[in-house]
């Protein structure tokens, strides 16, 4: 089955603690992005990928990093989570670029607490 | 600076009456404008694409449509179910870009 998968669903964690936030898809995508999205506010992209190897900022990079060492996976790291960065993360892969007029597939989100 | 408004934020209706949402947009140069539909807690899923050329498209009871002289589109849903509760997001992405610019998205409630 076609699909973007995340992991984990839920995590929980304190301030400081390093995590990756995995995502990996099985449609030989080439784009991938990273969005968050909190109560009351659309998604908001963090960081995308056109290809392997190639990463750029999205609108609310600070604090995470990514890496595109493969096609199919694009984890996300947060070298040291803040409260702030509590939030419901999606990721998604598309075809193509976002005017390659494909649609996105969206992963089911994980909702990270941070304490 | 690009920007997606969507109205009304949120929206009531009875189970098989009709509604339309709506989506007015800056970004520029354009490239397409897309649906997505998303049940709460879970990840978007698209309902339609458009491009400059398509004026209207259809995937069931959803019905996109948009002028590109205006820069709006609008989403009808037609005999409205309870399934259809959900958040409606409109996206553009304007030619060459890497990112697209999403709307805060319209929660539609569809009660019995």
């Amino acid at each position: 089955e076609a699909q973007v998968t995340q992991n984990p669903r839920y995590l929980i964690t304190v301030t400081g603690k390093k995590l990756t936030v995995t995502c990996s898809q099985n449609m030989n995508h080439e784009y991938m992005s990273w969005y968050r999205q909190d109560p009351g506010l659309g998604l908001r992209q963090i960081y995308y990928s056109m290809n392997v190897e190639v990463t750029d900022k999205g609108d609310v990079p600070e604090g995470y990093k990514v890496s595109r060492k493969e096609k199919r996976n694009f984890p996300l790291i947060l070298e040291s989570p803040s409260p702030n960065q509590t939030s419901l993360y999606f990721c998604a892969s598309s075809l193509g670029g976002p005017d390659y007029n494909s649609p996105l597939h969206f992963g089911n989100g994980t909702r990270l607490t941070v304490t | 600076k690009n920007q997606v408004e969507q109205s009304p934020q949120s929206l009531i209706i009875l189970e098989g009456k009709n509604c339309t949402l709506q989506c007015n947009y800056t970004v520029s140069p354009f490239s397409n404008l897309r649906w997505y539909k998303q049940d709460t807690g879970r990840g978007p899923v698209s309902l339609t694409i458009m491009t400059f050329s398509e004026n209207t498209k259809s995937n069931g009871r959803y019905t996109a449509t948009l002028d590109a002289d205006t820069k709006q589109s609008s989403l009808h849903i037609t005999a409205s179910q309870l399934s259809d509760s959900a958040s409606y997001i409109c996206v553009v992405s304007g030619q060459g870009a890497g990112k697209s610019t999403f709307g805060d998205g319209t929660t539609l409630t569809v009660k019995p």
